[in-house]
């Protein structure tokens, strides 16, 4: 079992519409929750970064995280065809020795379309 | 404030052969990470450089290293090329622990 999963999609969508994206995982130790964008031929764009559980809210784009469910979502409201791109969630955690290393979901491909 | 800068874009290589790929962090970045990603296996973390010396590893066997200099500049080497080393290979850089990482466009490599 992957520590981190995410539904691969393709999610399709229409333009206006509210997304969902959505990952689970199975290390309690994770403190850290990450949303990333990636368009073909790009690397990840970094979106949302939050800490610990709560919600983050930034323009259009809203971060979720339940600790206790093991749980993270980011909402997209009014999408547009811009937005159509590879969604990636990543997590870590403070290591024994310092530093961090990105845990990745495989990401879900979202289609928005006019 | 310009970002991660990988180089080079595109490299085309044949198996039994090393290759070197470059980044250069984010001004102020001192940790640099680089990661492994295919249509496979998804976005998989290799190692980690802090102030010269490599801080974590991930399970990667040891044809595949790095190291990074006083500039925070970074290079990843990998020897004896294979044809599932086929690849984009990312950078990113972070400030430090605990803060977000920032990710390059990455070096697609390719191996015949």
């Amino acid at each position: 079992q992957k520590e981190v999963e995410q539904d691969p999609g393709p999610l399709s969508v229409p333009e206006g519409a509210i997304v969902s994206l959505n990952c689970t995982y199975s290390n309690s130790a994770f403190q850290y929750f990450m949303w990333y964008r990636q368009y073909s031929r790009k690397g990840p764009e970094l979106l949302m970064y939050t800490y610990s559980s709560g919600n983050k809210e930034d323009g259009r784009f809203t971060a979720q995280v339940d600790k206790s469910s093991k749980y993270i979502s980011l909402f997209i409201r009014d999408s547009q065809p811009s937005d159509s791109a590879t969604y990636l969630c990543a997590m870590s955690r403070i290591l024994t020795g310092g530093g961090n290393k990105l845990t990745f979901g495989t990401g879900t491909q979202l289609k928005v379309e006019l | 404030k310009a970002g991660v800068t990988q180089t080079p874009r595109y490299l085309i290589k044949t198996r039994g052969q090393q290759v070197t790929l470059s980044c250069s962090p984010i001004s102020g970045h001192r940790s640099v990470s680089w990661y492994q990603q295919t249509p496979g296996q998804g976005l998989q973390f290799l190692f980690e450089y802090f102030s010269e010396t490599q801080r974590n590893k991930g399970n990667f066997p040891g044809r595949f290293s790095g190291r990074q200099f006083s500039n925070s500049r970074s290079e990843m080497n990998v020897s004896t090329l294979e044809l599932g080393d086929s690849a984009l290979y990312l950078c990113a850089s972070s400030i430090g622990e605990g803060q977000p990482q920032h990710f390059g466009d990455g070096t697609r490599l390719s191996i015949l």
